[in-house]
């Protein structure tokens, strides 16, 4: 167990629709990377927070937005979903945003998009 | 830009024999470099971290891995497989002071009793 954790766990949504994944960080880390692991791209990084800010971007789509909280909890938020955002979403956590440090992966939520 | 390759995405060995697993990076500075398993369903495991200290690297569950700078590689080894060992295993290289990870597309290791 990592102590980052996820939820939920599965998600099946419909195309077009909207969903919200969570990621709670591990206790005293302020930096939430989002991850996204699908067949054809492989595992690709999404965006980065630090301590509540925006740090770096991936390659994250306009229709997919994050933001993290005062609590460090981070919110991964897809809109007008297409069968192709189906993909195992992931979250980790470091102390701080730096190559130092390494990263605890949550156990990811998986998305299927019908 | 950082990135890595692995050379095979797919490794059969029997049990109780030694493991490769290659990879290739490149990079335009000294990089971080790291190798994570994924085991079927599960999510990501830091299995070794080179951060230009030594350059033999040990991990867990007797994996080890050696950054050789002049071949541009940091190959995953261990002496005897394990079954438990059978897991998806990615390279990977951190991009700089941000930290975000350059993920390879992954070697299927496969052990057969």
């Amino acid at each position: 167990d990592s102590g980052v954790t996820q939820t939920p766990k599965h998600l099946i949504t419909a195309t077009g629709q909207r969903v919200t994944l969570r990621c709670s960080p591990r206790s005293g880390d302020l930096s939430v990377y989002w991850y996204q692991q699908s067949l054809d791209q492989g595992l690709q990084f999404l965006i980065q927070y630090y301590n509540g800010e925006e740090r770096a971007k991936g390659n994250i789509l306009e229709r997919f937005s994050a933001q993290q909280f005062p609590d460090l909890h981070s919110e991964l938020n897809l809109s007008s979903l297409e069968l192709g955002d189906s993909a195992l979403y992931f979250c980790a956590s470091s102390v701080e945003g730096t190559a130092a440090y390494e990263q605890y992966f949550g156990p990811g939520t998986r998305l299927t998009v019908t | 830009a950082q990135s890595v390759t692995q050379l095979d995405s797919h490794v059969s060995v029997s049990e109780g024999t030694p493991v490769l697993l290659r990879c290739n990076y490149s990079s335009s500075y000294s990089p971080s470099l790291f190798w994570y398993v994924q085991h079927p369903n599960k999510g990501l495991q830091l299995l070794l971290k080179y951060t230009s200290a030594a350059t033999l690297v040990k991990g867990i569950n007797g994996f080890e891995a050696e950054f050789k700078k002049s071949e541009t590689s940091f190959h995953l080894t261990k002496p005897s497989a394990h079954m438990s060992d059978a897991a998806e295993y990615f390279c990977v290289v951190s991009d700089g002071w941000g930290g975000k990870l350059i993920f390879g597309q992954g070697t299927e290791l496969s052990v057969k009793p």
